[in-house]
């Protein structure tokens, strides 16, 4: 099946720090990349989309200025975490539909996670 | 907007017991799969199943899209069944994009 990858898997910061999280589809070409959030013990949550060569597409109440996102390839999409506070740690996955262009039939593929800890 | 809904929120099964999980929709929806996300939180592809009946092993799931439901059913549940187990739906007005269910929460004991 189709891979995605996710770095880092895991990071600690100080707060007021900004954290980039890359994600890649390793075998497959993605037109659109999803990012979500899951706090503990809670479903995920549709952050934003993320479309190559575009500008991205927030859900409601996820500020663009917080959580900035770059698609610049067919296969990367970075979320930074502008000036990050601890109210902002939190499990980030991406995801990316298996051939890459969004349509009805797509099957999501998702990557392994980051989890951010701000300190 | 939509709502999804996962019965039971959690879950305690002996190993060998068999399991019904349920996914309500509030709406119409174009798609709808079914997660597994392990203690570690790798989410892994189950079932992509719009409509109609699948199997998978030990696994199958069902969707009713017009009653606006799916169930996923365990048979023989292993301890390697824990964890969280997701529905996901497909809406395309206006944007494509995928809502999670609430998730229900497995844990099968040896």
């Amino acid at each position: 099946g189709a891979v995605v990858s996710q770095h880092p898997s895991r990071v600690i910061c100080k707060s007021g720090t900004s954290v980039k999280i890359e994600c890649r589809s390793l075998d497959f070409q993605a037109t659109t990349m999803f990012w979500y959030r899951q706090f503990p013990k809670q479903s995920l949550m549709l952050m934003a989309t993320s479309n190559e060569g575009s500008k991205a597409t927030y859900e409601q109440g996820v500020e663009k200025d917080k959580f900035l996102i770059n698609h610049a390839s067919l296969t990367l999409s970075t979320l930074t975490v502008a000036s990050a506070h601890p109210e902002d740690s939190s499990f980030y996955i991406c995801s990316a539909p298996a051939t890459g262009g969004g349509g009805v039939q797509e099957t999501q593929y998702f990557g392994p996670g980051t989890r951010l800890l701000v300190l | 907007g939509i709502q999804v809904e996962q019965s039971p929120p959690d879950l305690i099964l002996q190993e060998g017991a068999n399991s019904t999980l349920r996914c309500n929709f509030s709406d119409s929806v174009n798609n709808l799969q079914w997660f597994h996300q392990n203690p570690w939180g790798q989410l892994i592809n189950l079932f992509y199943i719009p409509s109609g009946t699948k199997q998978n092993g030990r696994l199958s799931a069902t969707t009713v899209a017009t009653e606006r439901y799916s169930l996923l059913y365990i048979s023989s549940s292993q301890t390697t069944d824990s964890g969280v187990y997701f529905c996901a739906v497909l809406i395309t007005s206006g944007t494509y994009k995928y809502i999670f269910g609430t998730g229900t929460r497995l844990k099968v004991l040896a």
